[in-house]
């Protein structure tokens, strides 16, 4: 069965700093992976989507990483700012076992970021 | 304006009652999803369905159902054999059905938060 951990659980940094979020999952067999935010007491919002045939994706500061073999992403955010506060939770789609075609959740990283 | 709306934001049970979660979305899209989502854990899959008039369970169906008669529609009912419901319920969907459908962005609703009187 896919398990999908994240480190650390929470993370405290001071603005302007570069961070990196970590994700592994077990099973290598997925579709692709995708890096969601959360909003206190709100809804998921997508950040990234990265294809498994894909090494990585960028959007303004964002920066995620796929290594699939290894069963690792990394998701890097550049000159961190307190809007970026939040849960970052990442999530595989299954391509194989009883989870196929099912999103498997990390249970996040609760970012930080202080003036 | 295109999304996804849940009603109501905050919904109380009492013991033995069974309670109703609205999802509606305008996004044209197939495929549905009911997640719970517990302090310090991930989302976890309740049920979904794929096309109208079809549905399947997830990983913790047990206490739950739902229904599918519209393609805008998928409502969660949270029956008095769910012993711990107090969670966090977000409902998803996605543009396509089937396995190209699952590849795609999910797209979430803002949630529901369920307490136990």
């Amino acid at each position: 069965k896919q398990e999908v951990t994240q480190i650390p659980a929470a993370l405290s940094v001071p603005e302007g700093e570069n961070l990196v979020l970590n994700c592994s999952f077990t099973d290598s067999a997925i579709y692709n992976l995708q890096w969601f935010r959360q909003d206190p007491g709100k809804g998921l919002t997508s950040l990234l989507l990265i294809q498994s045939s894909q090494r990585e994706q960028t959007s303004g500061r964002l920066n995620a990483s796929l290594d699939k073999s290894s069963g690792r992403s990394t998701l890097y955010i550049a000159a961190s700012q307190p809007g970026d506060s939040a849960t970052y939770l990442c999530a595989v789609l299954n391509a194989g076992g009883t989870s196929y075609g099912k999103l498997t959740f990390g249970q996040g990283t609760i970012l930080t970021v202080h003036p | 304006d295109g999304g996804i709306t849940q009603s109501p934001k905050y919904l109380f049970r009492k013991e033995g009652q069974n309670v109703t979660l609205s999802c509606e979305q305008n996004l044209n899209h197939d495929a549905m999803y009911w997640y719970r989502q517990d302090p310090g854990q991930g989302l976890r899959l309740i049920y979904y369905s794929q096309i109208v008039n079809d549905f399947q369970k997830g990983d913790i169906a047990e206490g739950y159902s739902v229904s599918r008669e519209k393609k805008e529609s998928f409502p969660l009912t949270v029956t008095s054999a769910q012993k711990n419901p107090t969670a966090f319920y977000l409902c998803a969907s996605s543009k396509g059905a089937g396995l190209a459908g699952g590849r795609e962005t999910q797209y979430f609703g803002p949630g529901t938060r369920l307490l136990v009187l």
